[in-house]
């Protein structure tokens, strides 16, 4: 799977959007990018995933560049309950196990 | 519909007793995998199941640990002869398998074991 680079932390408003960046120039035609999220002391929860375009769920958005070298998820309106640990994954689905790995993230923390 | 269930969600044992930790995956999901996250750390993989396949063992760290599934259902890992180094949360998580787009696992809420 390809690699990917976050920033450690970041800071964001309650109410306001998250925008949490993500770099993955290795990527190949074929691999998803997927963001998960860690809450202290739960398991980790699947937030959202993409290939090229743009995706949006009920939970956050996924902007994809052309290029596909880069990626932003967005949490447009970010709650205290958004306070966790940031994870993007590059990958492609195969035969066999999908051993997820996950980086450093990024620590997101909204502030009242 | 309901998600990923384990249980216990917290357990304490003595170093030398054997535990063994339960998982419910989402119905309908084939796949399911072990993993393993000691605290500050990122998921370790353990095993991974899917359908009737031979399970993928590759993670496992030792003989003392072990794991089966019921056809497509509950899953449980073993941990025999317990020692300090196993104290961890064990994560469940379950996927619909396979496929040529994307595979999404969800995850259970863990089993926080603690070996004294």
């Amino acid at each position: 799977d390809a690699k990917t680079t976050q920033p450690p932390s970041m800071d964001c408003a309650e109410g306001r959007a998250a925008n949490l960046p993500c770099n993955h120039s290795t990527i190949s035609g074929n691999e998803y990018v997927y963001w998960y999220r860690q809450i202290h002391s739960q398991g980790p929860q699947y937030i959202i995933h993409g290939l090229k375009n743009n995706e949006t769920n009920e939970m956050a958005s996924l902007i994809i560049t052309e290029d596909r070298k880069s990626s932003t998820l967005i949490l447009p309106h970010a709650t205290l309950r958004d306070t966790a640990v940031y994870y993007c994954i590059v990958r492609f689905s195969i035969q066999g196990a999908q051993k997820l790995v996950f980086g450093q993230g990024t620590r997101l923390t909204i502030n009242p | 519909g309901a998600g990923v269930s384990q249980s216990p969600s917290n357990k304490v044992t003595e170093k030398g007793k054997d535990v063994e930790l339960r998982c419910d995956p989402i119905s309908g999901h084939t796949a399911l995998y072990w993993y393993r996250q000691r605290l500050g750390q990122g998921l370790e993989f353990l095993i991974y199941f899917q359908g009737n396949s031979a399970p993928d063992k590759s993670g496992l760290p030792s003989d003392r640990f072990s794991a089966e599934r019921t056809g497509e259902s509950v899953s449980t890992l073993t941990i025999q002869r317990t020692q300090q180094e196993d104290s961890a949360v064990y994560l469940c998580a379950s996927s619909l398998g396979p496929r040529r787009s994307a595979e999404t696992q969800y995850f259970g809420p863990g089993t926080r074991l603690l070996v004294l």
